[in-house]
């Protein structure tokens, strides 16, 4: 079992959707959560950085955190076209930890 | 710009040869990790490096090889290629309390 799961998608919502993306995981210890958006062949970009359980918002962005199911999401609300990318969420044990965890990235794709 | 700079961006070269990538951190970050994404793979940890020192390894094969220098910029060499390690790599770098920034990667074709 991998320590992070994803769903790989593809996901195709209609422009305007409220995008629902998650990850579970194994190891109680990661303290820390991110996701991360990757456009084709391109870097990932960082869009949201949590600790602990709860409730993060940032724009269109919220990323939740329940750290009793090992679960967390991202919801996109007002998708635009400009949404299409890969996410990618990811966890560490610790800050400075040696190797972010990753999920396999979740195919998103937002039709006009 | 995420403030991560790698180069060259392309690099194309045949098997059997070397190759040197190159990642320069964002300002005061002291940690520098490498990355390496195949076609449709996920991101694939290799190696970190902390105000340089070697700190973890990951998946890095015996031919591939790091180190970070005392301007914090860190270079990974890539020798005896095959065609297999056709792939982006991408280096990232954190301080403590953020999250991880990535660079815009180096896209590898060996031929």
């Amino acid at each position: 079992q991998k320590e992070v799961e994803q769903d790989p998608g593809p996901l195709s919502v209609p422009e305007g959707a409220i995008v629902s993306l998650n990850c579970t995981y194994s190891n109680s210890a990661f303290q820390y959560f991110m996701w991360y958006r990757q456009y084709s062949r391109k870097g990932p970009e960082l869009l949201m950085y949590t600790y602990s359980s709860g409730n993060k918002e940032d724009g269109r962005f919220t990323a939740q955190v329940d750290k009793s199911s090992k679960y967390i999401s991202l919801f996109i609300r007002d998708s635009q076209p400009s949404d299409s990318a890969t996410y990618l969420c990811a966890m560490i044990p610790q800050t400075g930890a040696n190797n972010l965890f990753f999920g396999t990235g979740t195919r998103l794709t937002v039709i006009p | 710009d995420s403030g991560v700079t790698q180069t060259p961006k392309h690099l194309i070269t045949a098997t059997g040869q070397r190759v040197t990538l190159r990642c320069s951190p964002r300002s005061g970050d002291l940690s520098v990790y490498w990355y390496q994404q195949s076609l449709d793979q996920g991101l694939q940890f290799l190696i970190q490096y902390y105000n340089g020192e070697e700190r973890a390894k990951g998946n890095i094969l015996e031919r591939f090889s790091a180190q970070q220098f005392p301007d914090l910029h860190s270079e990974l060499n890539l020798s005896s290629l095959e065609l297999g390690d056709s792939a982006l790599y991408f280096c990232a770098s954190s301080a403590i309390g953020n999250g991880y920034t990535f660079g815009s990667g180096t896209r590898l074709t060996v031929v």
